[in-house]
């Protein structure tokens, strides 16, 4: 089974207008971290935002926001007020095991590509 | 303070030839970690090391590593095949999250 599943392969989205990208995750691990990361065509990996398993409030950062719901194992990120600079590919992505810990390696999804029309 | 450094950023190698892909962090970090990137695949692990003198047990087939430093992870494909032409990232986590700390990539094509 898929740890990171992305389902939605593209997004289209109007600028100015707010948007949700998918991410759900499978992982039996009591700590964790999941995060979003951004990669433009120029194909640099740009860390976006993160949400650890034990944060009760959903994380912000900017115009992004992670809808973090436990229950059901979803870290949606959501862009408000979508810039034709945020044209890219988005990657979710888990961490297992508790922060701090001195290692890791991500599991990520597929990515999912959205597009930002004037 | 680069950061993590990779070079080259594009090579294209024939198949059966050899070549290192070079990774060079300046943070101090001890794990360091090799990514492949392929379309419509995401990010997959290929490997990490620990620290100076460590790498995990298992090494994927077709590729070699070494970690003699703490700074330098080189990726070396022994024996190259049209399988591994993929983007290929370097990354090392950063606390306190261990978010990976990406370097640019290596576009390799294998003919």
């Amino acid at each position: 089974a898929q740890k990171i599943t992305q389902t939605q392969p593209g997004m289209f989205v109007q600028e100015k207008e707010a948007v949700t990208l998918d991410c759900t995750y499978d992982t039996s691990d009591q700590s964790y971290g999941l995060f979003w990361y951004k990669q433009p065509s120029s194909g640099e990996m740009i860390f976006l935002i993160y949400q650890g398993s034990y944060d009760e409030q959903n994380a912000t950062e900017g115009r992004y926001s992670l809808n973090f719901q436990k229950a059901r194992k979803s870290a949606n990120l959501v862009i408000s007020a979508s810039q034709l600079g945020d044209s890219a590919m988005y990657f979710c992505a888990m961490r297992e095991g508790p922060e701090n810990s001195g290692y890791s390696t991500l599991t990520f999804g597929k990515g999912t590509m959205l597009l930002v029309s004037p | 303070n680069a950061g993590v450094t990779q070079t080259p950023k594009f090579h294209i190698l024939k198949t059966g030839q050899s070549m290192t892909l070079q990774c060079a962090q300046d943070m101090n970090h001890g794990y360091m970690s090799w990514y492949r990137q392929d379309p419509g695949m995401g990010l997959r692990l290929i490997y990490y090391s620990a620290a100076a003198g460590t790498t995990d047990k298992e090494v994927p087939n077709g590729y070699n590593v070494s970690r003699l430093n703490t700074e330098d992870f080189p990726l070396r494909l022994v024996s190259a095949a049209p399988s591994q032409t993929s983007v290929y990232l370097c990354a090392n986590p950063t606390n306190p999250y261990n978010e990976q700390f990406f370097g640019p990539g290596t576009r390799l094509t294998v003919l």
